[in-house]
């Protein structure tokens, strides 16, 4: 069965440092990946995706992630954090299939930026 | 906000009870995802419903049920509530149902069983 694994449970930094949240999943064949973040008190909002081509992902808000597919890995990050970052990134996958939509999430890692 | 409405945004149960979640899609949407999300489980994919039609099963416990209504809204049924049901469901939508189709998230239901 497929897995999404975030080590980072919780991740305290100061603004402006940067940032790098892990993502490793298991699946041998084709994936679809996806970062979603939730803001306090706020719904989940995708942040980029991956499908096919450049391994490098920008989303919004300037995060960006990196495939690596030797790795099994979809690292999400940042430059320069702001306060407003502070929230729970989650790292998601659906197994590239057609009609396979639904995603398997990652435990979330809660992301704290001290002004 | 995301445009995609679930009610109520709170409710507190007993055990043993039944309760039913509401779930309103984006308008140009016709794809329906339940997530359930707990302390010890994360986020879990329950259903995914496309058009009317069942799509998907994930983890759902056969007390759960779920349906997608012609006009396309979906219902999420919980039956026979266990204190471990507590946890906050998730409504999604996506146009299709096509692996790459970005899924918008409503805001949650939070039950608590007592």
């Amino acid at each position: 069965a497929q897995s999404v694994s975030q080590h980072n449970h919780h991740v305290i930094l100061s603004e402006a440092a940067s940032l790098e949240l892990g993502c490793n999943y298991s699946y041998g064949g084709t994936v679809n990946l996806f970062w979603y973040v939730q803001y306090p008190g706020q719904h989940l909002q995708l942040l980029l995706k991956y499908f096919s081509g450049d391994p490098l992902v920008k989303g919004i808000k300037g995060f960006e992630a990196e495939f690596i597919k030797s790795k099994f890995s979809f690292n999400l990050r940042k430059p320069s954090v702001q306060w407003s970052d502070t929230a729970e990134y989650f790292c998601a996958v659906n197994v590239g299939q057609t009609g396979a939509n639904n995603l398997f999430f990652g435990t979330g890692t809660r992301l704290t930026v001290i002004p | 906000d995301s445009g995609v409405t679930q009610t109520p945004k709170h409710l507190i149960t007993a055990t043993g009870q039944r309760v039913t979640l509401r779930c309103s899609p984006r308008s140009e949407d016709l794809s329906v995802y339940w997530y359930q999300q707990s302390l010890d489980q994360g986020l879990q994919f329950l259903i995914h419903y496309y058009n009317g039609e069942e799509r998907a099963k994930g983890n759902i416990l056969e007390r759960f049920s779920a349906q997608q209504f012609p006009d396309l809204h979906s219902e999420l049924n919980l039956s026979s509530l266990e204190l471990g049901d507590s946890a906050l469901y998730f409504c999604a939508s996506s146009v299709e149902g096509r692996e790459f189709d970005t899924q918008y998230f409503g805001p949650g239901t939070r039950l608590t069983v007592l």
